[in-house]
C-alpha cells in the first residue's frame, strides 16, 4: 500500500496502554468534528463524531474530546491493540465540506 | 467499501495526457467529493457536488474537471496531466449530515 504518513507525526504505545491522538484545528465557525482511522491502501474509515455544542462523546473504546477556547480536539483509544495501527486523522466540517488534518500515525507495540 | 466505487485502482499515464478517474455510488446520495491525498497533507478537497448538475470548487480545483450527469456518477477528469499530480486520489459521498461520509478505496495516479 502507499506510504501517505511518511512525514507525520507518529505515535508508538505498547498493547493495552491507552492511545491519545491530539488535532489542532483553525475555523471557530465548524459545527461538526470527525476522527477517521485510514489502513494502508485503503479510504478513511470514520470512528466517531462530535458536534460543536459537546465536549465529549464516548464511543466502543474510542472518546473524543473537544475544548473550543483552545481549539483542540483529541480522540482516546482504550486499550489498545495491533489493529488500531493506522494513520488517524481528524476532519472539521466547514459549509457542508469536511477540511481535514494532516494526520498522526499510530503504532502499537505488540 | 460496499457502496462507492473508484476505478481504476492504479494508473500511469504521461505528462500532457487526459486522464478521468471514475466514482460511482449505490446509495443515491446527494454530496459527492474528490480528495487528494500527498505525504504530510492529508486529504485536501479538490471538487464536490450537492446534486446532479451542481459542482463546485473546492480547496485545489486548478487542473481537474468534474461532472455529474447523474447522481450515482462523479467522474474528475485532468485535462493535461502534470507531474504534480501524481496523487492518491478519494471520492466519498454523504446524504444529510457529515457524520455519512463513505469514502472508495482510491486511485493511486502517478504522472510521468
Amino acid at each position: 500500500g502507499e506510504n501517505v504518513g511518511l512525514h507525520l507525526p507518529t505515535l508508538s504505545v505498547q498493547e493495552g496502554d491507552n492511545s491519545i491522538i491530539n488535532c489542532a484545528y483553525s475555523n471557530s465557525a465548524s459545527d461538526y468534528f470527525i476522527w477517521y482511522k485510514q489502513e494502508s491502501g485503503k479510504g478513511p474509515q470514520f470512528i466517531i463524531d462530535i458536534r460543536s455544542n459537546m465536549d465529549k462523546r464516548q464511543g466502543q473504546r474510542v472518546t473524543v474530546l473537544l475544548n473550543k477556547t483552545v481549539k483542540h480536539l483529541s480522540l482516546q483509544i482504550a486499550a489498545t491493540q495491533p489493529g488500531d495501527s493506522a494513520v488517524y486523522f481528524c476532519a472539521e466540517n466547514i459549509q457542508l465540506k469536511l477540511v481535514f488534518g494532516a494526520g498522526t500515525i499510530l503504532r502499537v507495540k505488540s | 467499501d460496499a457502496g462507492i466505487t473508484q476505478s481504476p485502482r492504479y494508473k500511469i499515464t504521461e505528462t500532457g495526457r487526459q486522464v478521468t478517474l471514475m466514482c460511482h455510488q449505490t446509495w443515491s446520495h446527494s454530496y459527492m467529493f474528490w480528495y487528494r491525498q500527498d505525504l504530510g497533507h492529508g486529504l485536501r478537497l479538490i471538487y464536490y457536488s450537492a446534486a446532479a448538475d451542481i459542482t463546485d470548487k473546492g480547496e485545489v480545483p486548478d487542473g481537474y474537471v468534474v461532472s455529474r450527469s447523474k447522481t450515482e456518477n462523479f467522474p474528475l477528469t485532468l485535462e493535461s496531466a502534470t507531474r504534480s499530480q501524481t496523487s492518491v486520489y478519494f471520492c466519498a459521498s454523504r446524504e444529510t449530515g457529515p457524520s455519512g461520509y463513505t469514502f472508495g478505496s482510491g486511485t493511486r495516479l502517478t504522472v510521468v
